[in-house]
């Protein structure tokens, strides 16, 4: 089974509001990603947040974690267009089986 | 080398028959996984090679499946005997060793098995 349940399942939004999706995970984490995917495309690395860390930004992007929750929330400002596609988190997890492990994602529609 | 590459990008087959996918990872990486994702999932860990070595292959789906890095550079997936079920995405994805980091995906193989 999937690791992470991101929630919404699906967002629609004006081009130039703000995107907020959640994520929780189940078990410890060396760290947390976000991956973008473009409709029937490979996956793209968006931003890496290790267990230590509470918030992380890279350009229109924010993450951030709690890990006492197990979850955490990607943020993207001033939305475009081209920002849409299916967004993903992803855990490596601190014991146990050493491999990156998806949720079921977000499904961001921005609309122009 | 621009990324990982997947070959070919797409492939339909009939039930019964045995497909096979190449993988040609970035080459500084020793890590080096494959995944399968269905129609509005997420991806869905199969196996792992740290080099040529096949660390994880518990996660493959079935016997039918099997994946080879012979020489620690590409790597192959095969599937035997498809079923329809089968039909899906199939990702490769390297890393760096140590593999804490993040994973580089290639654009995918898509399988129809009709």
């Amino acid at each position: 089974s999937q690791q992470g349940e991101e929630d919404p399942q699906a967002l629609s939004i004006q081009e130039g509001e703000n995107a907020t999706m959640n994520c929780s995970y189940k078990t410890s984490i060396n760290n947390l990603q976000w991956y973008r995917q473009n409709s029937g495309r490979g996956l793209v690395h968006l931003i890496l947040i290790r267990s230590n860390e509470r918030e992380k930004h890279s350009g229109r992007l924010r993450v951030t974690l709690d890990t006492s929750k197990k979850s955490s929330s990607l943020l993207i400002t001033a939305s475009r267009a081209a920002d849409t596609a299916s967004y993903f988190c992803a855990t490596w997890g601190s014991t146990g089986a050493n491999n990156l492990f998806f949720g079921t994602g977000t499904r961001l529609t921005v609309i122009p | 080398d621009t990324g990982v590459s997947q070959d070919p990008r797409h492939k339909i087959t009939k039930r019964g028959q045995n497909v096979t996918f190449r993988c040609d990872p970035i080459s500084e990486h020793n890590r080096l996984y494959w995944y399968r994702q269905t129609l509005g999932q997420g991806p869905e860990f199969l196996t792992y090679f740290q080099n040529e070595a096949q660390l994880e292959k518990s996660r493959l789906l079935s016997d039918r499946f099997s994946a080879e890095r012979p020489k620690g550079s590409f790597s192959t997936l095969e599937i035997q005997r498809t079923e329809q079920g089968d039909s899906a995405m199939y990702l490769c994805a390297s890393s760096f060793q140590g593999g804490m980091t993040e994973a580089f995906f290639g654009q995918g193989t898509r399988l129809t098995v009709v």
